[in-house]
């Protein structure tokens, strides 16, 4: 059975400051996407992480992919505020519907 | 209209109620979901269809019933349900099983 596990669950952290979620899971799988909800929204696709060493960026979010250690992991560098939010990843494999999310990760980015 | 759009965003419903959610998707995907997200519990897949063919059901309770009448359209049929479901329900599409989903607004549903 594919479980995903995410560290922290709960996130406080002073704008300006790096930190990194961690997201392993149990079974291979070929692909991993990140996910991000806002309070009382739906979940909006940050990344797809493809390969082994891949590695994405998109603002002050950069996400990267272990395959060999089944990790994957969401780097923060000099968060805002606007980042407040949950973050989720989900491990999946191409042409099957083993696509499992993670507990979430809730972040607070503090003023 | 594109990406996937869900009604109605909220539903209070007694628990004899009849009720349905609909789903729709204009991105030609081919694969939609129904997910519940409950306070602090992951985000739990329900019903999968793919090319309008169930494909998951994971162990639902029979008082939720899916219709998925073709590759654009998904439901939900919602009868005699317990307060315990109260919960977000997303629905969501991807253009095949395995691949990034796009997912709608939610349904917050409220069993009283």
């Amino acid at each position: 059975e594919l479980k995903v596990e995410q560290n922290p669950l709960f996130l406080s952290m002073q704008e300006g400051k790096n930190y990194t979620i961690y997201c392993n899971y149990s079974t291979t799988s070929d692909r991993l996407y990140w996910y991000r909800q806002d309070p009382g929204k739906s979940l909006e696709s940050l990344f797809v992480l493809l390969s082994n060493g891949a590695v994405k960026q998109e603002g002050r979010l950069m996400a990267s992919l272990d395959t060999k250690a089944r990790l994957s992991t969401l780097h923060i560098t000099a968060a805002v505020h606007d980042l407040s939010a949950t973050y989720f990843c989900a491990p999946a494999t191409s042409g099957t519907y083993k696509y499992i999310f993670g507990t979430g990760t809730r972040l607070k980015v503090l003023a | 209209e594109t990406g996937v759009t869900q009604t109605p965003r909220h539903l209070v419903m007694g628990m004899t109620n009849k009720k349905s959610l609909k789903c729709e998707q204009h991105l030609g995907h081919n694969a939609m979901y129904w997910y519940k997200q409950s306070a602090k519990k992951p985000l739990e897949l329900m019903f999968v269809y793919s090319l309008e063919e169930r494909v998951e059901n994971n162990s639902v309770p029979s008082r939720f019933s899916p219709e998925c009448p073709n590759s654009s359209h998904l439901f939900l049929h919602l009868h005699t349900l317990q307060p315990e479901d109260s919960a977000l329900y997303l629905c969501a599409s991807s253009q095949a099983t395995g691949y990034g989903y796009t997912f709608g607004s939610g349904t917050r549903l409220t069993v009283v």
